[in-house]
């Protein structure tokens, strides 16, 4: 089936560097997703993306977190300064129609030491 | 403010019992419903997806829902539970348009024992 691919599986990095987290979504796909998995359960809604543009972010996508997708290339995640708290499980998702089902990536495990 | 609960954060049965994971959102309208299962360090995949209409959906697997309007609920079950089962299953709703959120409840860790 269509596949979601995040590039890298697992990032390690010092505290306050920055980090540019990887989603090559379905090729067709209009809509794409950020959400964060903490302690491998709780799914948490990070952003959503359309047309360009933020569509709706939740009270987790700090100041320091961006998204863009240049040109159709990757959607990317960016946080600088990276905090101890971002340690996490990232996923990335893309969906044809918003509110169709979601396609999910195997997710980043980003540590920040 | 939307929502869903799922109140089991662990369910262990056994191998060939009925299965049931529970299911309560809180949304505005009638929200798109959805199970989605994630197996062992991978992405969510999805089970099934309820919209409108027939109030029991079939799924993959055997998985199967239930919508209720008016317990604000959507119970995922199986029949015969399998080992291969065992997974954590999160329940998710989401609006009417296309730009809206979807939210999903805390997931359920199910456990298969043989």
């Amino acid at each position: 089936g269509p596949k979601v691919l995040q590039i890298p599986s697992h990032q390690i990095i010092d505290m306050g560097q920055m980090v540019t987290l990887n989603c090559d979504p379905v090729s067709n796909h209009l809509y794409f997703y950020w959400y964060k998995q903490i302690l491998g359960q709780q799914m948490e809604f990070l952003v959503n993306f359309y047309n360009g543009k933020v569509m709706e972010k939740s009270k987790l996508f700090k100041d320091q977190f961006s998204v863009e997708r240049p040109d159709g290339s990757y959607f990317t995640l960016k946080i600088q300064p990276t905090a101890l708290e971002d340690s996490a499980v990232y996923f990335c998702a893309s969906s044809p129609q918003g509110n169709e089902r979601l396609f999910f990536g195997h997710g980043t495990k980003l540590s920040v030491l | 403010a939307q929502s869903v609960t799922q109140p089991d954060a662990r369910v262990t049965v056994s191998e060939g019992a009925s299965l049931q994971l529970r299911c309560k959102y809180s949304y505005s309208g009638t929200p798109y419903l959805f199970w989605y299962v994630q197996y062992q360090r991978q992405g969510l995949q999805l089970l099934l997806k309820y919209y409108s209409g027939d109030p029991v959906v079939q799924g993959v697997n055997g998985f199967e829902a239930e919508f209720s309007k008016s317990d604000s609920s959507f119970h995922l079950r199986k029949a015969s539970v399998h080992w291969s089962d065992s997974a954590v299953y999160f329940c998710a709703a989401g609006g009417s348009s296309n730009t809206d959120k979807v939210v999903f409840g805390t997931g359920t860790r199910l456990q298969v024992s043989p």
